[in-house]
């Protein structure tokens, strides 16, 4: 079955370290979103890419980046980490219009 | 500017009873609207649509209703199971394939 798996699903990691969250997607979709969860804030979108090499920043891009070398795998990359970017991570992908295939998220703590 | 609202972040409900998860939205121009629900630990997965062209839409115990003049959305859940315990997230086609969701409903439905 095709599927969205992100990796890893828990991570600790220190202010100002890089960090990057993987992204991988079976479908062969074009369209591939990265969305954090806040309370209060709902699923806010931090970056897309509607195909390989092609990526936009969302509402809330500061401080994280993307690269689309092939069409599975979309990883973001947190250059500097902050406590504010302690969040759950979801990455997203789509084919059309419409709906989106979540993965199972990525819970990331900075201390 | 949030785009789609949803200014109830919790509902508690009796087993059997029937659930009402509100919406607003600023812009009328969306084309259709969905709904999202979120499990612990899970990704969200999608729930159920509607077109802007209709105003109402049915599947099993969900239905959507649509009032575009107030411009706001809303879903039933009939009857409400224990099952039906999640955050309910709505969202909208902000441009292209990018959505924009609401803040989220934690639903809980006591025995």
């Amino acid at each position: 079955d095709a599927e969205i798996t992100q990796s890893p699903r828990h991570k600790i990691t220190e202010t100002g370290r890089q960090v990057t969250l993987a992204c991988h997607q079976t479908w062969n979709h074009n369209n591939m979103f990265w969305y954090r969860q806040d309370l209060g804030h709902g699923l806010r979108l931090i970056h897309y890419s509607y195909g390989v090499q092609d990526t936009n920043k969302g509402e809330v891009s500061d401080g994280y980046s993307v690269s689309r070398s092939n069409t599975e795998d979309l990883p973001l990359t947190l250059e500097s980490a902050a406590s504010s970017q302690t969040s759950v991570y979801f990455c997203a992908s789509s084919e059309s219009a419409g709906e989106l295939f979540f993965g199972e998220g990525s819970r990331l703590t900075v201390l | 500017d949030q785009q789609v609202k949803q200014n109830s972040p919790s509902l508690s409900v009796q087993e059997g009873r029937i659930s009402i998860l509100n919406c607003d939205y600023t812009n009328s121009m969306f084309d259709y609207f969905l709904w999202y629900k979120k499990y612990p630990a899970e990704g969200p997965t999608f729930l159920i649509s509607i077109s802007s062209i209709k105003d109402k839409n049915e599947d099993g115990r969900f239905t959507v209703f649509l009032n575009k003049s107030a411009k706001h959305l809303s879903l039933h859940i009939v009857p409400s199971q224990p099952g039906d315990s999640a955050v309910y997230f709505c969202a909208a086609p902000v441009s292209d394939y990018k959505l924009s969701f609401g803040a989220g409903t934690t639903v809980t439905v006591r025995a």
